[in-house]
């Protein structure tokens, strides 16, 4: 059973800095994109970050650029986002997503989600 | 940037009703579309991809249509289990989502 689990939101103040985690199983986790997409409260899906399977390429929103950077760990089938310079305006629910093997952006998987608050 | 605009935004039906959600992208996307269920509190369910091609486990009265810059997605007869918030996404370029249609009990 494919499974993603997210860990290390929380509050955090303006400028400062988190890192998520996706910890991954029940697939081969080496061999498929992974993304970001977050969803502010009461608002819709946004797309933040891409990563291919082996690490070489990503890819960032425009909002994130320069602040925000994905990285993964295939021998730990765990997929991360390092967020710094955090704004009010990103406080949102980060959802790690399986892409597909074959770099189609569409997400099969997702995990339940972690809540990022960013607030003096 | 390809921007996704999906109407209605709120869409009251009954159960057993036919139901169709439309969403255009502002230029070219192929047939480079999903369409994705989200109820309160949970992550978003992959029900359609490629536009047309039925996920997995998706029941058979989800049905997705279109190409190009206009998409529809089709609920043949509208079940309990289908009201809440439906998005298309375009990875056309990168991964951009529609502002989402609500679907609430008339």
């Amino acid at each position: 059973e494919v499974q993603l689990v997210e860990s290390g939101g929380g509050l955090v103040q303006p400028g400062g800095s988190l890192r998520l985690s996706c910890a991954a199983s029940g697939f081969t986790f080496s061999s498929y994109w992974m993304h970001w997409v977050r969803q502010a409260p009461g608002k819709g899906l946004v797309w933040v970050s891409r990563i291919r399977p082996d690490g070489s390429t990503t890819n960032y929103a425009d909002s994130v650029k320069g602040r925000f950077t994905i990285s993964r760990d295939n021998a730990k089938n765990t997929l991360y986002l390092q967020m710094n310079s955090l704004r009010a305006e990103d406080t949102a629910v980060f959802y790690c997503a399986r892409g597909q093997a074959n770099g189609a952006s569409y997400f099969d998987y997702w995990g339940q989600g972690i809540l990022v608050t960013v607030s003096s | 940037d390809i921007q996704m605009t999906q109407s209605p935004s709120t869409l009251s039906a009954s159960v057993g009703d036919r139901v169709t959600i439309t969403c255009r992208a502002s230029q070219s996307i192929s047939s480079w579309l999903a369409w994705y269920q989200q109820k309160p509190g949970k992550a978003p369910k992959l029900l359609i991809y490629k536009a047309s091609s039925l996920e997995s486990g998706v029941p058979s009265r989800f049905s997705g249509s279109g190409s190009g810059t206009e998409f529809t997605l089709t609920i043949s007869s509208l079940q309990p289990d289908d009201f809440a918030t439906y998005y298309c996404q375009q990875y056309h370029t990168d991964a951009t989502f529609g502002q989402g249609t609500k679907v609430e009990i008339k």
